[in-house]
């Protein structure tokens, strides 16, 4: 059974830096074609493509914010961490983890449910 | 940079068929950007429906389908049901490792 758990902080001011973990258990990220993506969705807004890293350590990062995130893995905890620099308001939203597929295809198969990060001094 | 563009909305009766689409702001979608749909209802995470245009994911009914309809990626809804009332999300894989998530389409039933 796979599961993905998210957790972070509920509250960060502007300008400090979320870091933000994915707990996740039925799947191995040594495992060839096994990856990991962030998403988040600010309040009544849509869903946004983050970052993804994957079984090789290679990482991709959205093209608008790949200046303030990081993506890495520790494989032994089976634990994704995502950090973003300078938070604004802007970047209140719930942020998603989701296991995802690549080999010969890309989507999001199994998804975390989510925490919400409200940005505010 | 490239948009997925999505109806905001659209309404649908009970029983009834609907289509929703996925497109480009510039350029046709095809199988190659492995089109994936999700379904949201409030306060949830998304659940997958469909990826690769037309593969149905496990548990999904299959009133549910993904196609290629012109140049678009297209969700269509066979005998919609009251608890098909939700936001639906396309995302189309645009190489090098990046995802673009649609705008989403708010499903109303009534």
């Amino acid at each position: 059974q796979v599961t993905l758990r998210e957790s972070g902080p509920a509250l960060v001011k502007p300008t400090q830096t979320l870091t933000l973990t994915c707990t996740f258990s039925g799947f191995s990220l040594s495992t060839s074609g096994m990856c990991v993506s962030w998403i988040r969705q600010p309040p009544g807004k849509a869903l946004e493509w983050l970052a993804r890293i994957d079984w090789d350590d290679d990482k991709y990062y959205s093209t608008s914010l790949k200046t303030r995130l990081t993506i890495s893995k520790d494989t032994s905890k089976n634990q994704v961490v995502l950090t973003m620099t300078n938070m604004d308001p802007v970047d209140t939203a719930t942020y998603y983890c989701a296991r995802t597929v690549v080999r010969g295809t890309s989507y999001f198969d199994y998804w975390g449910q989510g925490t919400l990060v409200t940005v505010s001094s | 940079q490239t948009v997925v563009t999505q109806e905001p909305s659209f309404s649908v009766s009970p029983g009834g068929t609907v289509t929703l689409t996925c497109g480009l702001s510039s350029g046709s979608v095809s199988i190659s950007y492995y089109p994936s749909w999700y379904q949201q209802t409030p306060g949830q995470a998304p659940r997958t429906l469909i990826y690769n245009t037309n593969t149905r994911s496990s548990g999904v009914p299959d009133r549910f389908s993904g196609s290629i309809l012109g140049n678009k990626a297209a969700l269509t809804i066979t005998g919609a049901q009251a608890d098909d009332e939700s936001d639906y999300y396309c995302v189309l894989y645009m190489g090098s490792g990046i995802s673009v998530f649609g705008g989403g389409t708010k499903l109303t039933v009534l």
